[in-house]
């Protein structure tokens, strides 16, 4: 069983830039969730796909966009970044059989913005 | 509005019990979480408890619920050098939409 990956692990990008982070879940999960984790933060949660639509979203602004892919893979996509947007940005999966809603989280990207 | 809160630090020596608490917010939280982070790496989920139980203990973890209170805590006992992580607590806000504490830094001392 493959367990999330994202890409890249880290980056660095400069104010005004556009990124693209990647993550792959879990095998059998079809329901990904993006978190932006500052440091000495908990995560905050930024929006979650689920078969390929947005089903939720948290207080983030339309800057912040996703997709997820038929394989349910996800990116999350940051335009015009702000230099208060370097954080940690966690992808988690989950499965509609996972009663508990355990989330599965990979290592994340660390994004710096210089 | 929701909000999950946590005490920042938490330091024990090594072979006592730990102890983390959590308050949270929302009354209509279905689970409530606690997450072990490692430094690089990702967070794991160490246990979880159900809105409607008061207890639950999974070897050395150990979770209380006081739904009156809005209280949340997680005994780790004979807590060990591994045990050296940050801790989260985290709410359920229904499809898989969760609001976390800032996490409690676990120190171990020998």
């Amino acid at each position: 069983e493959t367990g999330v990956t994202q890409s890249p692990t880290h980056l660095i990008k400069t104010r005004g830039q556009q990124v693209t982070l990647r993550c792959s879940s879990q095998s059998g999960h079809n329901t990904v969730s993006w978190y932006q984790q500052a440091l000495g933060q908990g995560p905050q949660f930024i929006f979650q796909y689920y078969r390929e639509e947005e089903n939720g979203r948290g207080n983030f602004p339309p800057r912040f966009s996703g997709l997820q892919f038929p394989n349910y893979s996800s990116e999350l996509n940051v335009n015009a970044l702000e230099l208060d947007e370097s954080s940690l940005y966690l992808c988690a999966s989950s499965g509609t059989g996972a009663s508990t809603g355990e989330l599965f989280f990979g290592e994340g990207s660390r994004l710096t913005v210089l | 509005g929701e909000d999950v809160e946590q005490s920042l630090f938490l330091s024990v020596r090594e072979g006592d019990s730990s102890v983390i608490n959590c308050t949270y917010t929302d009354s209509s939280s279905t689970y409530l979480y606690w997450y072990k982070q490692e430094p690089g790496a990702g967070l794991q989920l160490l246990t979880y408890i159900f809105s409607n139980m008061d207890m639950k203990q999974d070897q050395r973890l150990t979770v209380l619920l006081n739904k009156k209170d809005k209280h949340l805590s997680l005994r780790i006992a004979d807590t060990q050098t591994g045990d050296s992580a940050i801790y989260f607590c985290a709410e359920s806000t229904g499809n898989y939409q969760l609001i976390w504490g800032a996490g409690t830094k676990l120190i171990i001392k020998p």
